[in-house]
Formats: structure tokens, C-alpha cells, sequence
């Protein structure tokens, strides 16, 4: 059974510009969710989309930004990169809702804004 | 809202002793706990988790943890630890009810483990 798979592994991209991370979750998960993890700020969760809709949201502003498609994989998109939003971006699936079952996560892509 | 917190940012132990890795959250509804655990380079993968029953819970690898509502703890627990449990471990909390089902994650505690 294939794992959740997290395109690209690492990103480099300039201050202003914007990103499209892409997760590709495990066959027959609805759930999607993404966490930004940083040495500074830990774990934090971005937002979680089930069957399309988002179901909950973290406090981010509002260039972060993302969507499911029908086949359950996920894109995040970040406008106007800062400098702080260099991290490590984790996507997770799930069966059902992120808070009540097992999550699995991918790898990882690693964002450096420069 | 949900928070964590993992007392101990870092937890170094001599292979085969036994460890334990401290959790207190704060909820003002019933929640869920769980730890997970990150490798070098990897992602988190799940120990164990808590949903209700047995407020004992046993997890992969050896680990176990005990939820104690009382104290808001969910401290993990393994009695003798190898070299391979070297990692970082998180503590997370989500909500029980609807709109608070999200995982709120610690900061993280960073396990040695000296041979």
C-alpha cells in the first residue's frame, strides 16, 4: 500500500513569489490536512479538507491557501513568500477526520524563501 | 481550544533504561491524545493513541502511555529503550466534538539514547 507522497521534496523560491505544494494521499483517504513545522514554532496545523470542503482552519493569514480535488489529492498554495515561511510543510491523510483517527504522514517538502 | 504541553524539550537515557516522556494538556471538552514520533528526515509516524476504554494504551514498538484525566497527562512510557528509539516525539490533542477535531501538537521532546 503506497504511503502519502509529498511533491516536491524541497522547493527554493524568492521572496514575493508564490508555491503550489502538492500531497497525494493513501487510496481511499478523504482527509487531507497540512502542518508547517519550524525550529521556532513546532508542529502548527495550516488546514484540513475532507471530501473536497474544508472542514477547520488554522490561524494563518490568508495567503495560505488550499483545495482537494474529487480524488482526495491536495494542493497548498502560499502568495507573496516571506522569509518566515521557510519550513518543512507536512501533508497527513486520514480515513476519516483528522482529530479521530490515525493520521499518516508524508515526508515532507522543505521550503527555503530566500 | 486545544493546547499542549511537553515539558521536557530534550531527554537523553542510557540504552535499556526505562524512559518516560511527559505530556499535560489543556482542553475545555473532551479530547483525544495521541504521540507520534519523527525520525531524521522523515515524517511523524503514530505510537499510539487514545480515544476512550482502557486509560491505559499500549503502542508500537514497546511504548505505552496512561491518560489521566485528573491531572490533564498523557505521559509516555517505555521500560527499556534501544539505540532505534533515538527520534523526536511528539504529544498531540484534538478535540472531541465537532469543529474541535484537529491535532494540536507540542513542541516536541528530542530522546537521546546514550550506549
Amino acid at each position: 500500500k503506497a504511503g502519502v507522497t509529498q511533491t516536491p521534496r524541497y522547493l527554493i523560491k524568492t521572496r514575493g513569489q508564490q508555491v503550489t505544494l502538492s500531497c497525494s494521499p493513501i487510496s481511499g483517504h478523504r482527509s487531507v490536512s497540512w502542518y508547517q513545522q519550524t525550529p521556532g514554532q513546532g508542529l502548527q496545523f495550516l488546514f484540513e479538507y475532507f471530501s473536497e470542503t474544508q472542514r477547520n482552519k488554522g490561524n494563518f493569514p490568508g495567503r495560505f491557501s488550499g483545495r482537494q480535488f474529487s480524488n482526495s489529492r491536495s494542493e497548498m498554495n502560499v502568495s507573496t513568500l516571506e522569509l518566515g515561511d521557510s519550513a518543512l510543510y507536512l501533508c497527513a491523510s486520514s480515513l476519516g477526520v483528522v482529530g479521530n483517527t490515525e493520521a499518516f504522514f508524508g515526508q515532507g517538502t522543505r521550503l527555503t524563501v530566500v | 481550544a486545544q493546547s499542549v504541553t511537553q515539558l521536557d524539550s530534550q531527554v537523553p537515557v542510557f540504552e535499556e533504561a526505562p524512559v518516560e516522556l511527559r505530556c499535560n494538556y489543556s482542553s475545555s471538552v473532551s479530547v483525544y491524545l495521541f504521540w507520534y514520533v519523527q525520525y531524521p528526515n522523515q515524517g511523524l509516524q503514530l505510537l499510539l493513541k487514545y480515544l476512550s476504554g482502557s486509560t491505559l494504551v499500549k503502542g508500537i514498538n514497546g511504548f505505552e502511555a496512561e491518560f489521566n484525566k485528573s491531572q490533564t497527562s498523557f505521559h509516555l512510557r517505555k521500560p527499556s529503550v534501544h539505540i532505534s528509539d533515538t527520534a523526536e516525539y511528539f504529544c498531540a490533542v484534538s478535540g472531541s466534538n465537532f469543529g474541535n477535531e484537529k491535532l494540536t501538537f507540542g513542541t516536541g521532546t528530542r530522546l537521546t539514547i546514550i550506549p
